[in-house]
């Protein structure tokens, strides 16, 4: 069965920093691209980044290039998120989501929760 | 970027009734686009993928139609379980973007 477990969210202060980490299991994780995917409270869902699957290929949504970095651990089965200069608007479930060669997301984790608050 | 327009913002429907929410890409796509469905406080599940594909799994009153600029996601007979909000992704490029979502309630 494959799961994605995230973890790392919580309560920050603006400026801060975060590293949210996705666990996952019940796949071949080095052959998938990994995405990272944010629902702020009430909204919409919004694409954050992408890796592909060695980690030579990243992309960025233009509202956290240069503050967000994504990473992969394969030995591991790991993805991860480094969150920098988080601001008020980065608050949202991150979701952690698998996706085939240039598909989409197939299956997702459950998110974690960041809010970026004073 | 690719603009993702969908419509409409919500709709109230009935058991039985059949549903229509469409997606228009501010430029071509060709099939890259798929339909997810999220309940509230769940992940999103994935209908439908290469426009038309639908997953295993997923039941056969979901379809998806279009290519190009185009898409609609039909659900032929709306059952109680289907009372959520729908959302299309573009992923013929980055950065891969979402309409706006389409929340289906009871009338």
């Amino acid at each position: 069965e494959v799961q994605l477990v995230e973890s790392g969210g919580g309560l920050v202060k603006p400026g801060g920093s975060l590293r949210l980490s996705c666990a996952a299991s019940g796949f071949t994780f080095n052959i998938y691209n990994m995405n990272w995917v944010r629902q702020a409270p009430g909204k919409g869902l919004e694409w954050v980044s992408s890796i592909t699957t060695s980690g030579s290929f990243t992309y960025y949504a233009d509202s956290v290039k240069g503050r967000f970095t994504i990473s992969r651990d394969n030995a591991k089965n790991s993805l991860y998120l480094q969150m920098n200069s988080l601001r008020a608007e980065d608050t949202a479930v991150y979701y952690c989501a698998r996706a085939g060669s240039w598909g989409p997301p197939d299956y997702w984790g459950q998110g974690t929760l960041v809010t970026v608050s004073s | 970027d690719i603009q993702m327009t969908q419509s409409p913002s919500s709709l109230s429907a009935s058991v039985g009734d059949r549903v229509t929410i469409t997606c228009r890409a501010s430029q071509g796509i060709r099939s890259d686009l798929a339909w997810y469905q999220q309940k509230p406080g769940k992940a999103p599940k994935r209908l439908i993928y290469s426009a038309s594909s639908l997953p295993s799994g997923v039941p056969s009153r979901f379809s998806g139609s279009g290519s190009g600029t185009q898409f609609t996601l039909t659900i032929s007979s709306l059952q109680p379980e289907d009372f959520a909000t729908y959302y299309c992704l573009q992923y013929n490029s980055y950065p891969w973007t979402f309409g706006q979502g389409t929340k289906v309630d009871i009338k």
